[in-house]
């Protein structure tokens, strides 16, 4: 089982879709927790930190359910520029900040 | 920009050859990490060094190796290289070591081992 796991994809929405991205860890003891934007070709970006209370960032939206390890990401009124690859990402306690990624949940928004 | 910068850019190889890919920290980062990402998956985690010493490293062989140095640029070397070596190899560079601060990337390296 792999440490981090997120919906396969790809997402195809049009644009003004509300979408949803979920993410499961494995590793209790997982003490940090992201979500990072990758473009085509292009490094990741970290696109927001999640908080067990929940946090929001615009239109962004993500949540943490420590009791399930469950991740989620929001992404309310999508516009034609969040088409991009979306990877969850886990920092384990005292690993020394190393991040686990999931293996990416591609997002496509057309017009 | 992040101030991340990896060197070269994209990199061709010949299997059972030697790479080195090389990576400027973000200035007043004292952490870098490598991360190996083949088409169509997540980043994985190959080592981390911090103060110029290895800090964690993830499961892969000894022939990938790496080095800090004083002014926190790092390198990374692979060793008798195999055809899934070909990947982006991404530098991260942070501040503070026990993942608390937040790690920027640099551009990638893309090796085609051939």
């Amino acid at each position: 089982r792999k440490e981090v796991e997120q919906d396969p994809g790809p997402f195809n929405v049009p644009e003004g879709a509300t979408v949803a991205f979920n993410c499961t860890y494995s590793n209790s003891a997982s003490q940090s927790f992201f979500w990072y934007r990758q473009d085509c070709r292009k490094e990741p970006k970290l696109l927001m930190s999640v908080y067990s209370s929940g946090n929001e960032d615009g239109r962004f939206t993500a949540q943490l359910n420590r009791a399930s390890q469950y991740i989620s990401l929001l992404i309310r009124d999508s516009k034609l520029s969040d088409s991009a690859t979306y990877l969850c990402v886990v920092s384990p306690y005292n690993q020394g900040g190393k991040l686990i990624f999931g293996q990416g949940t591609e997002l496509s928004v057309k017009p | 920009e992040t101030g991340v910068t990896q060197s070269p850019t994209h990199l061709i190889k010949t299997r059972g050859q030697q790479v080195t890919l090389r990576c400027s920290s973000q200035s007043g980062h004292n952490t870098v990490s490598w991360y190996q990402q083949a088409l169509g998956q997540g980043p994985q985690f190959i080592f981390q060094y911090y103060r110029e010493e290895e800090n964690g490293r993830g499961n892969f062989p000894p022939r990938f190796s790496g080095l800090q140095f004083p002014n926190y640029s790092s390198e990374l070397n692979v060793n008798a290289l195999e055809l899934d070596d070909s990947a982006l190899y991404l530098c991260a560079s942070s501040l503070v070591q026990q993942g608390m601060g937040e790690a920027f990337f640099g551009q990638g390296t893309r090796l085609t081992v051939v």
